[in-house]
């Protein structure tokens, strides 16, 4: 059971925009501390999405954004690509726990 | 660039130990706090622990306090991992990361490496 609950699976088809849900507790996005998103193609390893909330890396297209609010942050991909296809998982601070925590991850299928 | 290469990886029997390696390149290793996180064949990623910067401070994901203990060489600019009675559950690949700031390790992870894979099983 993860600290931070997204759901296992979302789709959508080319073009269209999905949003990925990232739930946490007091301890931790209830907390004021920040959320950060990653991307894994299966077989790779993670690669930083969006940082400290809603900060893009430099090569990371805009059609990814993200925000948070409360216990609550999400990730929203507009103009699905077939690339777009991975794993993606929020990750946070827990300072009950003193440790980062993840996500269970979200399958993205570009239908 | 930065660079994070583990090894040591391998099939274990339970009860056994193992220790990992990763060697760091490419940026001022000594300034960085260092991260282990696995991820077991088919699910999510696991944080596993912390060593600061300085190697004075470490802090362990439950499932491993009391077996595995991480350490570094800033000499040598590597990371360790020493795993002891290792499990059945502890079967992963494990993922040496940099955070992206000396400052705060609690923070988003900007560096990876390609991950060691560890099989525990009789």
């Amino acid at each position: 059971q993860s600290v931070l609950t997204q759901p296992p699976s979302v789709s959508g088809a080319p073009g269209q925009r999905v949003t990925i849900s990232c739930t946490g507790g007091s301890s931790n996005l209830g907390a004021h501390y920040d959320v950060h998103w990653y991307q894994q193609v299966p077989g790779t390893a993670p690669k930083l999405l969006i940082y400290v909330n809603n900060n893009r890396p430099s090569g990371v297209p805009d059609r990814f954004s993200g925000s948070k609010s409360g216990t609550s942050a999400s990730l929203t991909i507009t103009g699905l690509q077939a690339e777009d296809e991975a794993d993606y998982y929020c990750q946070s601070y827990d300072s009950h726990l003193s440790a980062l925590v993840f996500g269970g991850g979200t399958k993205l299928t570009v239908l | 660039q930065v660079q994070l290469v583990e090894s040591g990886g391998g099939v274990v029997q339970p009860g056994r130990s193992l220790r990992l390696s990763c060697a760091a390149s490419g940026f001022s290793f000594s300034s960085y706090g260092m991260h282990w996180v696995r991820q077991a064949p088919g699910k999510g990623l696991e944080w596993v622990a912390v060593i600061w910067y300085d190697g004075d401070n470490k802090y362990y994901a439950d499932s491993v306090k009391g077996r595995f203990t991480v350490s570094r060489d800033n000499s040598r600019n590597t990371l360790y991992l020493q795993m002891n009675s290792l499990r059945a559950e502890d079967t992963a690949v494990y993922y040496c990361a940099r955070p992206a700031y000396t400052s705060a390790w609690s923070q988003q992870i900007d560096y990876w490496g390609q991950g060691t894979l560890v099989t525990v099983s009789s």
